[in-house]
């Protein structure tokens, strides 16, 4: 299968500080790439659509101006979490479909941690 | 409003036997299935699919049954084995390519 990397695996941070996490498709090329976001014993919460070389989309609900979505090329995009607070901890994964399969492959994850 | 729904939260299975996962859709839409599994603090592992003109796609041990009549489909593990303990989440693709998830099954396949 297609494989999606994501880096940091693991970030702890102060409140107020922001955090970029990388999520990269490493054998194909994905124009449009997906932001989750789960919390404990929860199921995955879609959080935006990521478009290559345009905005990207936010589900409702999801602030906009507070994780900026950078899709900058076919093989990465980047979701930053500005100005993050303890009630952003969460565990945040990307996924991305190669362009003709329908299936979504998933990164590794992120574990936020904000103190 | 929850479109996809996994109303067994837990299963427990003996090693060997056979494990089934259901999952249920209210979107008519939906047209293409999918399962994965998850242990925690990694990402979900794609295990098996299936198109809505279909009702059955098999490869090796999974198994998974479309009824989209009942808007129904299910995840059959066969022989089941310990290794397969983890978190089994189904899902359905809709418009724009957008995956709805379901709650989650937690599978315990004892020895």
């Amino acid at each position: 299968g297609a494989v999606v990397s994501q880096h940091p695996s693991r970030v702890i941070c102060k409140s107020g500080t922001s955090v970029k996490i990388e999520c990269r498709s490493l054998d194909f090329q994905a124009t449009t790439m997906f932001w989750y976001r789960q919390f404990p014993k929860q199921s995955l919460m879609l959080m935006a659509t990521s478009n290559e070389g345009s905005k990207a989309t936010y589900e409702q609900g999801v602030e906009k101006d507070k994780f900026l979505i950078n899709h900058a090329s076919l093989t990465l995009s980047t979701l930053t979490v500005t100005s993050a607070h303890p009630e952003d901890s969460s565990f945040y994964i990307c996924s991305a479909s190669p362009a003709d399969q329908e299936t979504q492959y998933f990164g590794p994850g992120t574990r936020l941690l904000v103190l | 409003d929850q479109q996809v729904k996994q109303n067994s939260p837990s299963l427990s299975v003996q090693e060997g036997r056979i494990s089934i996962l259901n999952c249920d859709y209210t979107n008519s839409m939906f047209d293409y299935f999918l399962w994965y599994k998850k242990y925690p603090a990694e990402g979900p592992t794609f295990l098996i699919s299936i198109s809505s003109i279909k009702d059955k796609n098999e490869d090796g041990r999974f198994t998974v049954f479309l009824n989209k009549s009942a808007k129904h489909l299910s995840l059959h593990i066969v022989p089941s084995q310990p290794g397969d303990s983890a978190v089994y989440f189904c899902a359905a693709i809709g418009s724009y390519g957008k995956l709805t998830f379901g709650q989650g099954t937690i599978l315990t396949v004892h020895p």
